[in-house]
């Protein structure tokens, strides 16, 4: 079946403009996260949704950063006035969440990515 | 505080064997994941951890000690392909997010 998918693909956009990443998670996951990656780091939690609700926003890095989720399946990241220490690569992933068991039900399955340069 | 640490880089040669460590001090610790991340790629799941010991998946095993917070990532007969960054993730808190260690980069030589 279709795994996680992430448009775009590549972002460019100048500072202080405002970005939006979309995210389709695997069909029937209920889990979603958002992480972000820096060149050459590990990857930071930014937020959690089960369902359309988000419990968990501690990662946000700061106020311009939101994200909803509609239909329990697609999500939307905003940055908005983007700041050059925003370049980075932005992941979603999806788990099956409370409705899975075992290692079926916590195993996150990533997307491809969106690559945000911000000049 | 919420950390951890695995090797920046390793070496290794098509055939052989390599063991990549990972230590971790997360709060609300519900188990440790490792993926595989090619260059420019997104991480694909490699194996989940829960109890302690060694759990087996073809080349690849991983081992777990909750006690120690400890674990490792055990690569047999390497090959190029095996050439990318390992993951170390312990899945914590209520929400089972994912704290990831900065991963360590394998390249595998002939």
């Amino acid at each position: 079946g279709a795994g996680v998918s992430q448009s775009p693909s590549n972002k460019v956009t100048e500072k202080g403009k405002d970005v939006e990443l979309r995210c389709d998670p695997i069909s029937g996951h209920t889990a979603l996260y958002w992480y972000r990656q820096r060149l050459g780091q590990g990857l930071e939690f930014l937020i959690y949704f089960q369902g359309n609700s988000a419990p968990d926003k501690s990662g946000l890095p700061s106020d311009r950063f939101s994200a909803e989720r509609t239909g329990e399946s697609v999500s939307t990241l905003t940055i908005q006035r983007t700041q050059q220490e925003d370049s980075a690569v932005y992941l979603c992933a999806s788990s099956l969440g409370p409705s899975g068991s075992g290692v079926h039900q916590e195993t996150q399955y990533f997307g491809p990515g969106t690559r945000l340069l911000v000049l | 505080g919420q950390n951890i640490d695995q090797p920046t880089e390793m070496t290794a040669t098509e055939g052989a064997i390599v063991q990549i460590n990972c230590t971790y001090q997360t709060s609300g610790f519900n188990g440790l994941f490792w993926y595989q991340q090619h260059a420019g790629e997104a991480p694909t799941f490699l194996s989940y951890n829960v109890l302690d010991g060694l759990e087996e998946k073809g080349r690849f095993s991983s081992f777990l000690s909750r006690s120690k917070g400890y674990s490792y990532l055990l690569l047999k007969e390497l090959q190029m392909k095996d050439s990318a960054s390992y993951l170390c993730a312990a899945l914590s808190g209520g929400y089972n997010k994912l704290i990831f260690g900065a991963g360590t980069r394998l390249a595998v030589h002939p």
